[in-house]
């Protein structure tokens, strides 16, 4: 089944403990991205990845890291995570790196991530 | 002020209804239109895509853009409460590698 799979779903953790929510996709799409899902705030893009090895700062990367080594895997790194990043994150993926139309964002489920 | 603006709801509505989700934007420079629908504990899905002006039907489900408005709508028709979800209206340009999304209109079908 073609789908974006993120881990772990949920996590509570305490504020300073380095945390990775891992994203993997097995439809060998070149453009991938985190978003976040705030109340009253809706969905703002972390970082995206248009190739292996090449990634941008999204709208909102400031406490995040990424990297893309691979094409089937983004994780995110929360280096030191603060309470303001509780958050539920999303990973999405998609076959070209233009969004123009036709080539669809594919979402993973979401992982529900929150800082003490 | 947001590039995208859509009113979050919470909308509740009877089955049969017709319902209609709006969002306004103040970037010109978008071309293209989505609606996503959103369920609850999953991710978005792409249910609807325009490019420029116009309508687009599908099912019960109708796309209108007006972009001397800077307006974009939904209409679901006889809706049902397998439509009971948050509708998360998305914008981008021409080209590019951005989409700006919409806070979401959760909407409730009630039987």
């Amino acid at each position: 089944e073609a789908q974006v799979t993120q881990n772990p779903r949920y996590l509570i953790t305490v504020t300073g403990k380095k945390l990775t929510v891992t994203c993997s996709q097995n439809m060998n799409h070149e453009y991938m991205s985190w978003y976040r899902q705030d109340p009253g705030l809706g969905l703002r893009q972390i970082y995206y990845s248009m190739n292996v090895e090449v990634t941008d700062k999204g709208d909102v990367p400031e406490g995040y890291k990424v990297s893309r080594k691979e094409k089937r895997n983004f994780p995110l790194i929360l280096e030191s995570p603060s309470p303001n990043q509780t958050s539920l994150y999303f990973c999405a993926s998609s076959p070209r790196t233009d969004l123009s139309g036709a080539n669809v964002l594919t979402f993973g489920a979401g992982s529900r991530l929150t800082v003490l | 002020q947001k590039e995208v603006e859509q009113d979050p709801g919470p909308l509740s509505v009877p089955e049969g209804a017709i319902v209609s989700l709006n969002c306004t934007y103040s970037n010109s420079a978008f071309q293209y239109f989505m609606w996503y629908r959103q369920y609850s504990r999953k991710g978005p899905e792409l249910l609807m895509y325009t490019y420029s002006s116009g309508n687009k039907e599908d099912g019960r489900f109708t796309a209108q853009v007006d972009k001397s408005s800077k307006y974009i709508s939904l209409f679901i028709r006889d809706s049902q409460p397998s439509d009971s979800a948050t509708y998360l209206c998305a914008m981008g340009r021409t080209s590019g590698s951005r989409l700006t999304f919409g806070e979401g209109t959760q909407l409730t079908v009630n039987p």
